[in-house]
């Protein structure tokens, strides 16, 4: 069973420090990674999506990497703002089925 | 504007009673789930249907039920057999085909009084 890990839990920085955020995952057979953003009691807005075969995706100050064979994925934000502050979930498929597994979330706080 | 609806936002409701959250989309996406989140803990798929008239159970399926009658309409019933209704729950559809990426709705959070 696919178990997926988010560390760490809670994460504070003051405004303008890049940072990175981890998911490891006990299942290498994977279709792909998802990353998610949520805002207190808001649905979750997908942020960057890798597939198996890809090593990263970038979208504007985001970067995604995926290394499967350590099943490991990490978020870097650069050049943080307040207005990231949220919980960030990353979500794996696995290749036998349509479902996610998800990790249970970092909750970032950036300082101004 | 395309996306996923979900309502009522809020939701009340008594000991013993069913009550049904409302989830649709126009995104024309086949598939589409059903989580439920609790404070401090990650989602956990109660359903899932990838194409009308079909659903499969997910981890927490216990006191729930679905139907998927159309493409754009997956409907939640949290009947009165679930012990611990209170929550946060979410609706999402997935993309076709090879990128398979999934969408979500803005969620209902349902409190039992």
């Amino acid at each position: 069973k696919q178990e997926v890990t988010q560390i760490p839990a809670a994460l504070s920085v003051p405004e303008g420090e890049n940072l990175v955020l981890n998911c490891s995952f006990t299942d290498s057979a994977i279709y792909n990674l998802q990353w998610f953003r949520q805002d207190p009691g808001k649905g979750l807005t997908s942020l960057l999506l890798i597939q198996s075969s890809q090593r990263e995706q970038t979208s504007g100050r985001l970067n995604a990497s995926l290394d499967k064979s350590s099943g490991r994925s990490t978020l870097y934000i650069a050049a943080s703002q307040p207005g990231d502050s949220a919980t960030y979930l990353c979500a794996v498929r696995g290749t036998s089925g349509s479902r996610l597994t998800f990790g249970e979330g970092t909750q970032l706080t950036v300082n101004p | 504007d395309g996306g996923i609806t979900q309502s009522p936002k809020y939701l009340f409701r008594k000991e013993g009673q069913n009550v049904t959250l409302s989830c649709e989309q126009n995104l024309n996406h086949d598939a589409m789930y059903w989580y439920r989140q609790d404070p401090g803990q990650g989602l956990r798929l109660i359903y899932y249907s990838q194409i009308v008239n079909d659903f499969q159970k997910g981890d927490i399926a216990e006191g729930y039920s679905v139907s998927r009658e159309k493409k754009e309409s997956f409907p939640l019933t949290v009947t009165s057999a679930q012990k611990n209704p209170t929550a946060f729950y979410l609706c999402a559809s997935m993309a076709p085909g090879s990128y398979n990426e999934q969408f979500f709705g803005p969620g209902t959070r349902l409190t039992v009084l």
